[in-house]
């Protein structure tokens, strides 16, 4: 089944406590994006990727990090969580040409205490 | 910066008919999207609009107006599990790249029996 994963699902953390929230895809798509989503925002971009070692930040980088060494995970590293980052994160890939048509994960609920 | 304006509710009731409206800023448009999003879900796409003119999949249909900066999403003989959330998303042309999508921070929708 064509579909992207994340986890966590939920995670409870406290500010300071380094975390990574993984996703990875499996239908070969070269493009992977991580997005926010917070109550009357919509989802805001955060950090994308074009293909493997190319990254780019997204409308709202600040105080994450992302690596893509190999085509199927992008993971979204949070290294000194705050409140701020409270919100619901999703990944999403795509081919790139076209609709781009963004496949997105099941979404992953950060709460940072 | 890229900027996207669409209703935050809309009410309707089953076997209606219902539009919601983007009308967005952006440099270098390359397409308008929808994507629809259930309570706890991750957004699934609707539709992709590049050119002028009305694109149509079964009950959904998306206009876009390049023109006008506008575009809409009509769902025709609404059913109640039409209720959820509507994004539009812009793609846009920025830093040599076609791939970075901004969305609107949605419209939600209520179906009344």
């Amino acid at each position: 089944e064509a579909q992207v994963t994340q986890n966590p699902r939920y995670l409870i953390t406290v500010t300071g406590k380094k975390l990574t929230v993984t996703c990875s895809q499996n239908m070969n798509h070269e493009y992977m994006s991580w997005y926010r989503q917070d109550p009357g925002l919509g989802l805001r971009q955060i950090y994308y990727s074009m293909n493997v070692e190319v990254t780019d930040k997204g409308d709202v980088p600040e105080g994450y990090k992302v690596s893509r060494k190999e085509k199927r995970n992008f993971p979204l590293i949070l290294e000194s969580p705050s409140p701020n980052q409270t919100s619901l994160y999703f990944c999403a890939s795509s081919t790139g040409f076209g609709t781009d048509t963004q496949y997105f994960g099941p979404g992953t609920r950060l709460t940072v205490l | 910066g890229q900027s996207l304006e669409q209703p935050s509710e809309v009410t309707a009731v089953e076997g209606a008919i219902v539009q919601i409206n983007c009308t967005y800023q952006t440099s270098g448009f390359y397409g308008l999207s929808w994507y629809q999003q259930h309570d706890g879900g991750a957004p699934t796409f609707l539709s992709y609009n590049a050119l002028d003119g009305l694109e149509e999949t079964g009950r959904f249909s998306s206009f876009l107006s390049r023109s006008d900066s506008y575009g809409y999403l009509l769902l025709q003989e609404l059913q109640m599990k039409d209720s959820a959330s509507y994004f539009c998303a812009v793609r846009d042309w920025r830093s040599g790249s076609a791939r970075q999508l901004t969305f609107g921070s949605g419209t939600q929708l209520t179906v009344l029996p």
